[in-house]
């Protein structure tokens, strides 16, 4: 099972832009990249998913280059509510045994 | 619809006795969950449905975890002997089917306290 890596905390401020990075060194070709948001008190959130290249929602993009041992969630013009977890997951399409890494901690500041 | 739902909300026991948590998913969802999460830390898997079946049990921390699905529904996972180690936030969540690409949706979680 590939494993991630994320910072482990980040700040910004209301209006910015915010680019959360995760590599993932082994991740194999069946493998899927997922992000979850978790606020406090509450189960993780689907926030995005992809395979390659660039995908795009009402609420983030997701950018993984050709190489797929990286990928960066965007978080655009982030609210105070933004304020959570966010974790990075690779998820192998023939298995089941999903890793949820120690995520990053995003701080939103007015 | 309704959501994944798991009950208690909060369980506090003591030492040595026996919890059950219980997980409702989705009502069609044939993927079901159970992840463990210590204060402030990620989520650690501990077991998988496809239906009533668990393909793989070895992220059960030992053996007094121990869970079950009946029906392709409801799913109970029961913690035997508690430890003061166990106490945690306990999450279900379930999916259309256990394809990787299949969102996961999470329930609010129990949280155990063993005293």
């Amino acid at each position: 099972l590939a494993k991630t890596t994320q910072p482990i905390s980040m700040d910004s401020y209301e209006g910015q832009e915010v680019n959360i990075t995760c590599s993932h060194n082994n991740i194999a070709t069946n493998d899927y990249i997922t992000w979850y948001q978790q606020f406090p008190s509450q189960g993780p959130r689907f926030i995005i998913q992809g395979y390659k290249t660039k995908v795009t929602n009402e609420v983030a993009s997701l950018f993984i280059p050709a190489d797929r041992k990286s990928s960066t969630l965007s978080l655009p013009r982030v609210s105070l509510s933004d304020t959570a977890v966010y974790y990075c997951l690779v998820v192998y399409t023939g298995g089941f045994k999903t890793i949820f890494g120690a995520g990053t901690r995003l701080f939103v500041k007015a | 619809g309704a959501g994944v739902s798991q009950s208690p909300s909060n369980k506090v026991t003591e030492k040595g006795k026996d919890v059950e948590l219980r997980c409702d998913p989705i009502s069609g969802h044939t993927a079901l969950y159970w992840y463990r999460q210590s204060l402030g830390q990620g989520l650690e898997f501990l077991i998988y449905f496809q239906g009533n079946s668990a393909p793989d049990k070895s992220g059960l921390p030992s053996d007094r975890f121990s869970a079950e699905r009946t029906g392709g529904s409801v799913s109970t996972l029961t913690i035997q002997r508690t430890q003061q180690e166990d106490s945690a936030v306990y999450l279900c969540a379930s999916s259309l089917t256990g394809q990787a690409n299949n969102e996961q949706y999470f329930g609010p979680g129990t949280r155990l306290t063993v005293t």
